[in-house]
């Protein structure tokens, strides 16, 4: 298996624009998360689904982030507007039930 | 918030000496894992320790948990330079979800 996958690796954007990040997780797993990753406030769990479903998405700081996952292989972290503020690593992450995750290697924020 | 704190937030020592990393956590655990990050890169894990364990070993790693004192520690033997990472410790308390700790900087001096 690769690997959760995740894209753009990089991504640079203008604050107010509208900014989609991508996940695969690896397959089978039932859980899939999402995080943030900041100098300030470390690593942020923003929400989670299980089997397609969100669970938890009481770490998702403001209404412009969005996260869905239409199937078992994809899931897209959506940011409208984007704002400087939004700046940092974003990871995605797999797991079976009650087991260790597995991390995506992150997409890089900058908005300016 | 942070449930599990490590101790301490930064540690160098030279290649061959052993590492020893602490973290502490608030509430009841289903189980404790540990994951490290090497610079620009995602989490990797490490070892997971349920709660009704007590030491669990992994190669020159050891982990131990003591639930009575709601902490735990990882212990790194013959440190080498390439063990130079972050390492982050996370509980489980609710089943699947984890809340990470703001992890330890450990330098590994060749």
């Amino acid at each position: 298996d690769a690997g959760v996958i995740q894209s753009p690796r990089h991504e640079v954007t203008e604050m107010g624009q509208e900014v989609t990040l991508r996940c695969k997780p690896i397959s089978g797993h039932d859980y899939l998360f999402w995080y943030r990753q900041t100098m300030m406030r470390g690593l942020e769990l923003l929400i989670y689904f299980n089997n397609n479903v969100p669970i938890d998405d009481s770490g998702m700081p403001e209404d412009r982030f969005s996260a869905k996952m239409p199937n078992a292989s994809f899931s897209t972290l959506k940011i409208q507007p984007s704002e400087p503020r939004d700046s940092a690593v974003y990871f995605c992450a797999s797991s079976f039930p009650g087991s260790e995750q597995y991390f995506g290697p992150g997409t890089r924020l900058t908005v300016t | 918030s942070q449930q599990g704190e490590e101790d301490p937030q930064a540690l160098s020592i030279q290649e061959g000496e052993n590492a020893t990393m602490n973290c502490s956590y608030k509430t009841s655990i289903n189980n404790l894992q540990w994951y490290r990050q090497n610079s620009g890169r995602g989490l990797v894990h490490l070892i997971l320790i349920r709660s009704n364990e007590r030491e669990k070993h992994s190669g020159r790693l050891r982990v131990t948990l003591d639930t009575s004192k709601k902490s735990s520690s990882l212990l790194i033997t013959a440190s080498r330079a390439a063990d130079t990472a972050s390492y982050f410790c996370a509980t489980d308390n609710a089943g699947n979800m984890l809340t990470f700790g703001g992890g330890t900087r450990l330098m590994v001096k060749p």
